[in-house]
C-alpha cells in the first residue's frame, strides 16, 4: 500500500486564518480524498482530489471554504479558510492504491482554532 | 440518504474475553471494508468482503457480511490490551460512508 506524508500534524490558529494541509504520497494515484473527523466522531468526506480538475466537494463543504490543490499524481493540498472554532477538527488526507486494498491515510492534522 | 450504524458504541472488555462489533447499513452493500484507528492514530484498513455470506478470518479477528449485504460484524476472540481502538466499518452503497465506529477499551 501508499505510504503518506501529511503535515502539519497539529496546528493551533488563530479564527479568522487560513491553514493548509499537504498530502505526498509515494505513488502515483488518481484520486485523493480528504476527510474530517470531529473528536469521538467518525470520518467524513469533504471532498475527492483528482488532478487536473476541480475538486468534487459533498453536501455541506464548499470551495470557498475549503479549496484544494491537486498539482500532480503524489500531492495535494487542502486549506481551511476564515477558520472559527467549530473547524477544530483532524483533517485526513487518504487514498486507494488498488482494487480491495482500502483507503491509506495520511497520520492527520489536528487543527484546534482559538 | 444512506447511513451506516454501529452498535455498541462503546465496548469495555475484560482482557481474554471476546469482542463483538456489528454494522447495520439503511441500503444494500457493494462491499465493506473494516478500519482500526488506535487512540490518536489514523484509520488503518483491516479488511474488505465483498461477496454476499462471505467470512474471512485475520488471526483472532473474524469478518462477516451478511447475506443480504446490509450488514457486517467483526468478532475479536480472547481480546489482548493491543486491541485497544475504535473499530469503523465502510461501506460502498450509492456513496462509500463510514460507520459510526466502536471504541473498544481492554481492561488488563
Amino acid at each position: 500500500s501508499a505510504v503518506i506524508s501529511q503535515k502539519p500534524s497539529r496546528d493551533i490558529c488563530q479564527r479568522g486564518t487560513s491553514l493548509t494541509i499537504q498530502c505526498q504520497v509515494d505513488s502515483q494515484v488518481t484520486m485523493m480524498f480528504w476527510y474530517r473527523q470531529q473528536p469521538g466522531q467518525s470520518l467524513t468526506l469533504i471532498a475527492t482530489a483528482n488532478q487536473g480538475s476541480e475538486a468534487t466537494y459533498e453536501s455541506g463543504f464548499v470551495i470557498d471554504k475549503f479549496p484544494i490543490s491537486r498539482p500532480n499524481l503524489t500531492f495535494s493540498t487542502l486549506t481551511v479558510s476564515n477558520m472559527s472554532p467549530e473547524d477544530s477538527s483532524i483533517y485526513l488526507c487518504s487514498v486507494v492504491t488498488g482494487i480491495g486494498y482500502g483507503y491509506t491515510f495520511g497520520s492527520g492534522t489536528r487543527l484546534t482554532v482559538v | 440518504g444512506q447511513q451506516v450504524m454501529q452498535i455498541p458504541q462503546y465496548q469495555h472488555v475484560q482482557e481474554g474475553e471476546d469482542f463483538t462489533t456489528y454494522c447495520n447499513s439503511s441500503t444494500t452493500l457493494s462491499n465493506i471494508q473494516w478500519y482500526k484507528q488506535r487512540p490518536g492514530g489514523h484509520p488503518v484498513f483491516l479488511i474488505q468482503l465483498v461477496k454476499s455470506g462471505e467470512v474471512k478470518k485475520q488471526k483472532r479477528l473474524t469478518f462477516q457480511f451478511g447475506e443480504a449485504k446490509k450488514n457486517s460484524s467483526l468478532h475479536i476472540t480472547a481480546t489482548q490490551t493491543t486491541d485497544v481502538g475504535t473499530y469503523f466499518c465502510a461501506g460502498l452503497g450509492n456513496q462509500f460512508y463510514f460507520g459510526t465506529g466502536t471504541s473498544l477499551t481492554v481492561i488488563p
